[in-house]
């Protein structure tokens, strides 16, 4: 079992550039997850994904913040523009259906660390 | 709504001797409860659940926790500590009655044993 896939695992860039993270989730799950983690905040859930369908997305902090999964192996998470405050560890997780209602665990992928300089 | 507190931001505790990392939750149905664990530059790792049945949930690496219901409370434990078992670890709820929510995690412990 491959786990969950983020891609990359480090980004550094300049505030207004165009940020794109990637997941690919464990192969058969179809619930997607994309958290931020940070020391103030804590784990904060953004996004998730039901069989490619976006159902929850009142974490996505504004409209700079979009994330898309355009079949059930990929998805990404994107910021355009980026600000030094977007700067924070993102993680992907996934989970069989049952996910969704708390039913089901949640595997993580390990994590883009994002700097905004 | 969910919830889920861990008053203890740290829990240190000497090697070999019991630990206890404290959770509890408010739902406004019945709870999913889960425990995880998260190390250095790794996303977090599923430790254990409790879904319905016996209160007392056994997990990977020697852990347990147990439900009280009446107390709200989902404290994990393990009877012997190892300085490997140092990670900061996540409690999370979901509600079985609620339908679509996903879950809601804790602020995290970190736990600390010394050799």
């Amino acid at each position: 079992d491959a786990g969950v896939i983020q891609s990359p695992r480090h980004e550094v860039t300049e505030m207004g550039q165009e940020v794109t993270l990637r997941c690919k989730p464990i192969s058969g799950h179809n619930s997607l997850f994309w958290y931020r983690q940070t020391m103030m905040r804590g784990l904060e859930l953004l996004i998730y994904f039901n069989n490619n369908v976006p159902i929850d997305d009142s974490g996505m902090p504004e409209d700079r913040f979009s994330a898309k999964m355009p079949n059930a192996s990929f998805s990404t998470l994107k910021i355009q523009p980026s600000e030094p405050r977007d700067s924070a560890v993102y993680f992907c997780a996934s989970s069989h259906r049952q996910g969704a209602i708390g039913n089901q665990p949640q595997h993580f992928g390990d994590g883009t660390r994002l700097s905004i300089l | 709504a969910q919830s889920v507190a861990q008053p203890e931001d740290q829990v240190n505790v000497a090697e070999g001797n019991p630990l206890t990392v404290k959770c509890t939750y408010s739902v406004s149905g019945n709870p999913y409860l889960f425990w995880y664990v998260q190390y250095p530059n790794r996303g977090l790792q599923f430790l254990l659940k409790y879904i319905t049945g016996d209160n007392l949930v056994k997990g990977s690496y020697g852990f347990e926790a147990e439900f009280n219901k009446s107390q709200t409370s989902f404290h994990l434990k393990k009877p012997s500590a190892l300085v490997s078992d140092s990670a900061l670890y996540f409690c999370a709820v979901g509600d079985k009655d609620t339908g679509r929510r996903a879950l809601t995690f804790g602020s995290g412990t970190r736990l600390q044993v010394q050799p």
